[in-house]
């Protein structure tokens, strides 16, 4: 059954340094997502991306992030000076584009840890 | 402003007991609710999607209900391999590309 993948799957990295989160939607999926949860706390909504632009973005997506698919496979996340906040588990979800096909399939996480 | 929550925030259930978990929302306008599971250090499972009151949907022991303001995740006779977070998440029409708003979950541990 297809899957939404992730690398890495553990990322340490020092504060002011730049990461990029790495994510393999579902190969027919459309529509893309990034969502976070930091450690004890609900998973929140970061970005959503479609036809190569950002449709919405959370007030947690500030100027530091940004969201790339260089190709057709991958989609990416980039924190480009990580702060120690940042440090949580990254998901990220893919869906179709079909109406009534709203369910969105996650992957199995990047916990990145900021230093 | 738009609120998905979640109990009890924990269960412990003995192998074979019965119960619900709840999840109340107030969204305008609901798109569709999901119930998602969450083993330790792992992504959401998905698990079952409900688009209009009086909804149902059922998997092995696991149930899914809808009504207008909330859901319910049956679990009958659980095993512990049932134990998990589960996750109750909500979409809502005038949302551009219907993000997910996720409540806090529910921790089930299922003693054998």
């Amino acid at each position: 059954e297809p899957e939404v993948t992730q690398t890495p799957s553990h990322q340490v990295t020092q504060m002011g340094q730049e990461v990029i989160l790495r994510c393999v939607p579902i190969s027919n999926h459309l529509y893309f997502y990034w969502y976070r949860q930091i450690l004890g706390q609900k998973v929140e909504f970061l970005v959503s991306f479609y036809n190569n632009e950002i449709s919405e973005k959370s007030e947690i997506f500030d100027d530091q992030f940004s969201v790339e698919r260089p190709d057709g496979s991958n989609f990416t996340l980039k924190i480009r000076s990580t702060k120690l906040e940042d440090s949580a588990m990254y998901f990220c979800a893919s869906r179709k584009s079909t109406s009534g096909q709203e369910t969105q399939y996650f992957g199995p996480g990047t916990r990145l840890l900021v230093l | 402003e738009d609120q998905v929550t979640q109990s009890p925030e924990a269960l412990r259930l003995q192998e074979g007991e019965s119960s619900s978990l709840n999840c109340s929302y107030t969204v305008s306008g609901l798109r569709g609710l999901f119930w998602y599971r969450q083993d330790p250090g792992k992504g959401p499972e998905f698990l079952f999607t409900l688009y209009s009151a009086g909804e149902e949907k059922e998997k092995e022991r696991l149930k899914a209900t809808l009504t207008k303001k909330e859901s319910f995740l049956h679990i009958t006779a659980p095993k512990p391999e049932d134990s998990a977070t589960y996750l109750c998440a909500v979409q809502y029409y005038g949302g551009a590309t219907n993000k997910l708003i996720f409540g806090t979950g529910t921790l089930l541990a299922v003693q054998p």
